[in-house]
């Protein structure tokens, strides 16, 4: 099975800010990477998928880069509705594993 | 638009059975495959199954392999997923999924998402 793993595994950030977040495959999965933010309380929400694309409606602050083994999500000015936590999931081949999460709150 | 509504939580005893629904509308249900995914309280999340559009193909993941199954009836626009043998660790929020692309093989994008349904399972 492939393993994610993301980091850091959370960080205090404030509003304003730009946050980065890495995620890390234990085998190379090219592009097959996606990125889910969930609020407390509610569903995952799809970001960004194939490691850049993203999703319509998501606002533009939001952008990923990245292939192989390492892909980064980056978060330019954070806004209050960011505080969440952010998942990443490759889709390179089952089982479609999810990294641990980052959670990301107000400093 | 996309609207997924999962049913069939509760809490059931180790060892016992136990089946999810998960009601679809909103887009044409027989052309996407469908996930399954699970998060046990206050942890992350974790892939469970997934069924191709036509229900031809299926994946599991390892901790339910041959305990769950993955389901699905176009003609009611409902996906099912069927777990036997329960344990302690199946306890979670079960939220199914939509792929995002009409192919063969799913893509495991998961574009929508339902609210969840809570299992507990305890004696």
């Amino acid at each position: 099975d492939i393993q994610m793993t993301q980091s850091p595994s959370s960080l205090s950030a404030s509003v304003g800010d730009r946050v980065s977040i890495t995620c890390r495959a234990s085998q190379s999965i090219s592009s097959f990477l996606n990125w889910y933010q969930q609020r407390p309380g509610k569903a995952p929400k799809l970001l960004i998928s194939a490691a850049s694309n993203l999703q319509s409606g998501v606002p533009s602050r939001f952008s990923g880069n990245g292939s192989g083994t390492d892909v980064t999500l980056t978060i330019t000015s954070l806004q209050a509705e960011d505080f969440a936590t952010y998942y990443c999931q490759q889709s390179y081949r089952t089982p479609f594993t999810f990294g641990p999460g980052t959670k990301v709150d107000i400093k | 638009q996309v609207q997924l509504v999962e049913s069939g939580g509760g809490v059931v005893q180790p060892g016992r059975s136990l089946r999810l629904s998960c009601a679809a509308s909103g887009f044409t249900f027989n052309t996407y495959g469908m996930h399954w995914v699970r998060q046990a309280p206050d942890k992350g999340l974790e892939w469970v199954a997934v069924i191709s559009y036509d229900g031809s193909n299926k994946y599991y993941a390892d901790s339910v392999k041959g305990r769950f199954t993955i389901s699905r009836d176009n003609s009611k626009n409902t996906l099912y997923l069927q777990m036997n043998s329960l344990r302690a660790e199946d306890t979670a929020v079960y939220y199914c999924a939509k792929d995002s692309t009409i192919v063969v093989v799913p893509a495991a994008i998961l574009e929508y998402w339902g609210q969840g349904t809570l299992v507990t399972v305890s004696s």
